[in-house]
């Protein structure tokens, strides 16, 4: 149970396009879902959080017009990267939790997505 | 802000070896702890979550212990071998969000 997918795995597009890229859960409704993005060798960085049917919340020096999130069910988001330039390249996770009444609640994470723009 | 620290960032063994990874953390107000791997170019795979109430979880070769209040957590694997060679990471869960460390590249030689 808890399985989280991204799609697409991979991308690769030129400078200026906007990329999508999904985030399914597949056996539960998330109710919080997560965005990460990870550069070589580093950590894992926090995005953005969304909550479904709510703006997302966006970490401090995240553009929120260059990247895009969007919650609009509970087993679906996406992250819009609009007008990509090279150093947008990066690695992209998703993870979603559900609420059980308890704060604490783990997080389940996707395999990643990984964008590499030209 | 927490900071969370993995020492050491890699290590190579030879297969059998014991392995032992720490994990720090600056602020001891976390609801859990928890341990991934990741394989190269892959996402994360959850291996244990430590409840801020625990002080150890156990999972097959897998033991990680938890020091709260000084802000340390140890994953050991027990009998090492090449299918462990990965990078492991820990993270946080304090009221707000996730907070990873760097990780450790575990190499285990055959």
């Amino acid at each position: 149970g808890a399985v989280v997918s991204q799609h697409p795995s991979r991308v690769i597009c030129k400078s200026g396009t906007s990329v999508k890229i999904e985030c399914r859960s597949l056996d539960f409704q998330a109710t919080t879902m997560f965005w990460y993005r990870q550069f070589p060798k580093q950590s894992l960085m926090l995005m953005a959080t969304s909550n479904e049917g709510s703006k997302a919340t966006y970490e401090q020096g995240v553009e929120k017009d260059k990247f895009l999130i969007n919650h609009a069910s509970l087993t679906l988001s996406t992250l819009t990267v609009t007008s990509a330039h090279p150093e947008d390249s990066s690695f992209y996770i998703c993870s979603a939790s559900w609420l059980r009444g308890r704060i604490s609640d783990e997080q389940f994470f996707g395999p990643g997505t990984r964008l590499t723009v030209l | 802000k927490q900071e969370v620290t993995q020492i050491p960032a890699a290590l190579s063994v030879p297969e059998g070896e014991n392995l032992v990874l720490n994990c720090s953390f600056t602020d001891s107000a976390i609801y859990n702890l928890q341990w991934f791997r990741q394989d190269p170019g892959k996402g994360l795979t959850s291996l244990l979550l430590i409840q801020s109430s625990q002080r150890e979880q156990t999972s097959g070769r897998l033991n990680a212990s938890l020091d709260k209040s000084s802000g340390r957590s140890t994953l050991y694997i027990a009998a090492s071998q090449p299918g462990d060679s990965a990078t492991y990471l820990c993270a946080v869960k304090d009221d707000y969000k996730l907070s990873f460390g760097a990780g450790t590249t575990v190499t285990v030689r055959a």
